[in-house]
């Protein structure tokens, strides 16, 4: 069975500093990887996604992934974070073969934003 | 376009009631799929219809849950009889129909918050 771990459950990062966060998959053979964000309020956002090739990938607000075969990770970076980036995100993980295409959750990572 | 729009945002139950959470998804998508998320737990899968049809129902808790799609277009999820376990944010999300061999996005609403007290 496919599962999604997301080690970090709190991260602070000041504003205009850089921010990594880490995502890690189980799944046997090549998913579909997902990274959503939620403010406060809000629904899910698609931030970006990978299906194949190029293996960074690039998102909306200035959001960018790279898919990692090797280490089964799949971790989410933007260089200057912005207080709007204060939000829970979330890696995700799609099945290829299943009919209904469900989509396997970490457990998220809250996002503090530090003036 | 609208997004997907779920109702009520807020539910607070006593234990033992019922209680309807409601979805609608984008106008088209025929595919719809609730999850939830258990307080500090993952997001989870619960079910999947496509357009009236349950496709996939393998993460629905127990018999307590019950969720229609009527007419393939919005779907209602019934609890009854709540417990305290079943506290948590509900999230609809729907697509298109899936390209063959590709994958739809899923667009999210913002979920229900369900307390049961």
């Amino acid at each position: 069975a496919q599962s999604v771990t997301q080690p970090d459950i709190h991260i602070t990062v000041s504003e205009g500093a850089s921010l990594e966060l880490r995502c890690n998959y189980s799944y046997g053979a090549t998913p579909y990887l997902f990274w959503y964000v939620q403010s406060p309020g809000q629904g899910l956002q698609l931030l970006l996604k990978y299906f194949s090739g190029d293996t960074l990938v690039q998102g909306i607000k200035g959001f960018e992934a790279e898919f990692k075969r090797s280490q089964s990770s799949f971790n989410l970076r933007k260089p200057s974070v912005h207080w709007s980036d204060a939000a829970e995100y979330f890696c995700a993980v799609g099945a290829r073969l299943a009919a209904g295409n469900k989509l396997t959750f970490g457990g998220g990572t809250r996002v503090l934003v530090k003036p | 376009e609208a997004g997907v729009t779920q109702f009520p945002s807020h539910s607070v139950i006593e234990k033992g009631q019922t209680v309807t959470l409601r979805c609608d998804p984008i106008s088209g998508h025929d595919n719809l799929y609730w999850y939830r998320r258990v307080m500090g737990k993952e997001i989870k899968f619960l079910l999947h219809f496509v357009k009236e049809s349950k496709q996939d129902e393998s993460g629905m808790p127990n018999n307590r849950f019950l969720a229609e799609r009527t007419g393939g277009t919005y779907s209602t999820l019934k609890v009854q009889p709540a417990e305290l376990e079943d506290s948590g944010v509900y999230f609809c999300a729907s697509s298109q129909d899936r390209i063959r061999g590709g994958y739809n996005e899923q667009f999210f609403g913002p979920g229900t918050r369900l307390t049961v007290l």
